[in-house]
């Protein structure tokens, strides 16, 4: 069973400021999902990674498949992206997704 | 395109109930698998549906079930509700492995 770890847990920071969320896993992996959730609990999916980088806007997103970690990077950070972080797991075959606890991140004006 | 939608949105049942919530995939998307939020445990996979069958299940009793019909849309079933059931019931729907996926806003559920 794969286990996911995130950090930070919380995350207070000011607008403007670059931030770091870190996600690590115990097994090789198929893919790995970064999600937000916001207040009231809709989920949106901002990633999915099998490999290297990718960009959207203010959010990129890293995995380095050796060392089973991936950051989530928010450049420019403003109060709107405060929401908890999710980082995802999906290992190979039929394997559902394994989630970590998650990240909440308050972006103070 | 319209999104997933789940029906009802909140639910109160009694304990011993058993209770049925729906999901409406995104056109096109063949995979629909269920998700268990609570603030104690997290998010935890519940099962995944693809093309009628199920492909996986998490580490849930038996009085879960859940089942995928042939327009993908897709029920689950709790039986013999217990208050440790109350929850964030969230689904989500994906094209296939390849992409990622999309989750409906969920039904909250309270058993009371």
């Amino acid at each position: 069973k794969n286990e996911v770890e995130q950090s930070p847990q919380n995350l207070t920071a000011q607008e403007g400021e670059f931030i770091t969320i870190n996600c690590s896993y115990s097994v090789g992996i198929s893919a790995l999902h970064w999600l937000q959730q916001h207040p009231g609990g809709g989920i949106v999916s901002l990633f999915m990674l099998s490999s290297g980088k990718k960009k959207h806007g203010r959010l990129i997103a890293t995995i380095n498949i050796q060392e089973k970690h991936s950051s989530l990077h928010i450049t420019a950070s403003h109060p709107r992206d405060s929401a908890v972080y999710i980082c995802a797991v999906k290992g190979g075959g039929a394997d559902g997704l394994t989630f970590g606890k998650g990240t909440h991140l308050i972006i103070q004006p | 395109k319209a999104g997933v939608t789940q029906t009802p949105r909140y639910l109160i049942k009694t304990r011993g109930q058993q209770v049925t919530l729906s999901c409406s995939p995104i056109s096109g998307h063949r995979s629909v698998s269920w998700y268990q939020q609570t603030p104690g445990q997290g998010l935890q996979f519940l099962f995944e549906y693809f093309s009628e069958t199920q492909r996986n299940k998490g580490n849930f009793p038996g009085r879960f079930s859940g089942r995928q019909f042939s327009n993908s849309r897709s029920e689950m079933n709790v039986s013999t509700l217990e208050l440790g059931d109350s929850a964030l019931y969230l689904c989500a729907s994906s094209l296939n492995d390849i992409y990622g996926y999309t989750f409906g806003s969920g039904t909250r559920l309270t058993v009371v």
